[in-house]
């Protein structure tokens, strides 16, 4: 059974801080992964995507990747009270297209 | 921008009846997929479809459940009786062509509340 790890928090930091915020995964030929975030009683909408060894960056977030570690991290700099949100991880085990989520880290951006 | 929708936005249902979540997705994505998410829990994969029929399922996904295609447009899953442990969030959600490119785009979700 393919696993996605997470930590639930919440992860507590200050507006303006920078949130870091973390997965692994159990399958080591997983080639693509993906960041989601969810509001309460929301669906997940996508943040970003990441496919390469590396940090991928966009605004204010940057994905990194580390296969041989089979880890993968969000940062969020300049944190927001709206990016407050429960952050997904989802990864396609190989050879399927479906999502295997992490249960998610629940962040909260204190004013 | 183009996006994926659900009807209806909440669902409530005695237990043992049938219900059909409806969802339109991307209109030039060629794969679909069904999610659940029961409250305070991970989400979790059902089933996914392409090109009119399943090509993946989730031991979630009995015979109690179905999906279909029944135009070019709407993608249904059906609960045939539904049980209280059914009570959750559903998600639709489609994906382009493929190849490396596998971002699924969700839709809003159906509430299902069972009774």
């Amino acid at each position: 059974q393919k696993e996605v790890e997470q930590n639930s928090g919440p992860l507590s930091v200050p507006e303006g801080a920078i949130a870091s915020l973390n997965c692994t995964y159990s399958d080591r030929v997983s080639q693509s992964f993906f960041w989601y975030r969810q509001y309460s009683g929301k669906s997940p909408e996508l943040i970003m995507s990441i496919y390469s060894n590396g940090d991928k960056e966009d605004g204010r977030f940057t994905a990194q990747l580390n296969k041989a570690s089979q880890y993968v991290s969000l940062l969020i700099r300049d944190s927001q009270p709206s990016d407050s949100a429960t952050y997904l991880c989802a990864v396609p085990p190989r050879g399927t297209y479906k999502y295997i989520f992490g249960t998610g880290t629940r962040l909260k951006v204190l004013a | 921008e183009p996006e994926v929708t659900q009807t209806p936005s909440h669902q409530v249902t005695q237990m043992g009846q049938e219900v059909i979540l409806r969802c339109v997705p991307i209109s030039n994505h060629l794969y679909f997929y069904w999610y659940r998410q029961i409250l305070g829990q991970k989400v979790e994969f059902l089933v996914s479809f392409y090109n009119n029929e399943i090509s993946e399922k989730s031991e979630i996904f009995d015979d109690q459940f179905s999906v279909e295609r029944p135009d070019g447009s709407n993608f249904t899953l059906k609960i045939r009786s539904t049980k209280l442990e059914d009570s959750a969030m559903y998600f639709c959600a489609s994906r382009g062509a493929g190849g490396m490119e596998n971002t699924q785009y969700f839709g809003p979700g159906t509430r299902l509340t069972v009774l």
